[in-house]
């Protein structure tokens, strides 16, 4: 089975710090890996998949991620955090029937 | 383009109540989920619709549960008698089909509370 981890719960930084939030993945096959975000009381916003190529992944907002496939990683990166980037965010894996498997998400919080 | 829209937004029923809740995908999007999201925990499918047919629902306690797409596009999700592990936020998404380069787009949610 198909699978996902994000190891932390919660992530502190301070604004203008650069951020990673973790995500491990178990897949047999190719993997295609997706971020989303949450804000509170609201649905789960797009923010960048890996299907294949580019180890490094530019999506919205200014966030990246990096595809490590030795290590089994997917960590969400970002140069330089902003109060606002303080969100619920998950990282997933899709399957070849078309949906998504959800880490249980971790809580990015960013202080000015 | 319009979202993926669900309502209501807000339900709170008593246990062994029923509730319904419903989702309009974004036009032209074939597939269509349905997750359920716990407090604390990632959301979980629940059904998958591929147009009008069922491509998963193994997640759905078909005791309680149930879901039909007419016409392969509204859904509606239904849970019957409710109970109180039931309490969660109901999100639906749409996707144009299950071909990884395609994105889910997800509704607010429905957030149920079961008293």
């Amino acid at each position: 089975a198909q699978s996902v981890a994000q190891p932390e719960d919660q992530v502190n930084v301070a604004e203008g710090n650069p951020l990673t939030v973790k995500c491990t993945y178990s897949v047999s096959g190719n993997p295609y890996l997706f971020w989303y975000v949450q804000y509170p009381n609201r649905g789960l916003q797009f923010l960048l998949k890996y299907i294949t190529g580019d180890n490094l992944v530019k999506g919205s907002y200014g966030f990246e991620a990096e595809f490590n496939k030795s290590q089994t990683s997917f960590h969400l990166k970002k140069p330089s955090a902003l109060v606002s980037d303080s969100a619920l965010y998950f990282c997933a894996v899709r399957e070849h029937t078309g949906k998504l498997i959800f880490g249980q998400g971790t809580t990015l919080q960013v202080k000015p | 383009e319009a979202g993926v829209a669900q309502s209501p937004r807000y339900k709170i029923i008593e246990k062994r109540q029923s509730v319904a809740f419903w989702c309009n995908p974004i036009s032209g999007h074939a597939t269509l989920y349905w997750y359920q999201q716990i407090l604390g925990q990632g959301p979980k499918l629940l059904i998958q619709f591929q147009n009008n047919g069922v491509v998963d629902d193994s997640q759905l306690p078909k005791d309680r549960f149930s879901a039909e797409r007419l016409k392969g596009v509204d859904s509606t999700l239904k849970i019957q008698p409710a109970k109180l592990e039931d309490s969660a936020v109901y999100l639906c998404a749409s996707s144009l089909g299950k071909e990884p380069n395609s994105p889910l787009h997800f509704g607010n949610g429905t957030r149920l509370t079961v008293t």
